[in-house]
């Protein structure tokens, strides 16, 4: 079945700094990819959509300036979160879909800033 | 949640008896999934109901989808303690493009 690869599964850094996750379709080409976020004991928040060689488009609130997309590959996309603060700290996840038959989600990525 | 509501918020049963979980949603949806994730773990993909489908069973999981309420319910029965997780609907909403929006979760904890 489809897999995707989330990397790294947890980040511990320091405020300021910036962190790069990064998903990856193994078996398949991945059109579109989806990053949400999730704060203890709430439900995934989607943050934005990517489709490969195109810009991505953020959900109302979150700040592209802040949080860089970059899907230039059909079997790569990352998130860059920039200069970090604790209040960015929480759990990241990714999902891949192909031509949006189906979406497979990566292991995701606890980020704690300190 | 950017999509709908769950409910309950939290349900505590016994290992043996059943647990439902319900999802209502905002929008006309192509398909509706159930999700399950562990406790600081990634998501877990149990079943997808298509708009056009009323019911669908997998192994102990039963899926209904109610499209003129814009509901949907999840039935685990003969529930275990391993079946303690969050358990999240998601919709497919197509905005320009597709996305899925997640709704808020239930917590469910099976004693043993």
């Amino acid at each position: 079945g489809a897999v995707v690869s989330q990397h790294p599964s947890w980040v511990i850094c320091k405020s300021g700094t910036s962190v790069k996750i990064e998903c990856r379709s193994l078996d398949f080409q991945a059109t579109t990819m989806f990053w949400y976020r999730q704060f203890p004991k709430q439900s995934l928040m989607l943050m934005a959509t990517s489709n490969e060689g195109s810009k991505a488009t953020y959900e109302q609130g979150v700040e592209k300036d802040k949080f860089l997309i970059n899907h230039a590959s059909l079997t790569l996309s990352t998130l860059t979160v920039t200069s970090a603060h604790p209040e960015d700290s929480s759990f990241y996840i990714c999902s891949a879909s192909f031509l949006n038959y189906g979406y497979t989600f990566g292991s995701g990525t606890r980020l704690t800033v300190v | 949640s950017q999509q709908g509501e769950e409910d309950p918020q939290a349900l505590s049963i016994q290992e043996g008896e059943n647990a439902t979980m319900n999802c209502s949603y905002k929008t006309s949806i192509n398909n509706l999934q159930w999700y399950r994730q562990n406790s600081g773990r990634g998501l877990v993909h149990l079943i997808l109901i298509r708009s056009n489908e009323r019911e669908k069973h997998s192994g102990r999981l039963r899926v209904t989808l109610d499209t003129s309420k814009k509901s949907s319910s999840l039935l685990i029965t003969a529930s275990r303690a391993a079946d303690t997780a969050s358990y999240f609907c998601a919709t497919d909403i197509n905005t320009g493009g597709f996305k899925t929006i997640f709704g808020a979760g239930t917590r469910l904890f099976v004693k043993a």
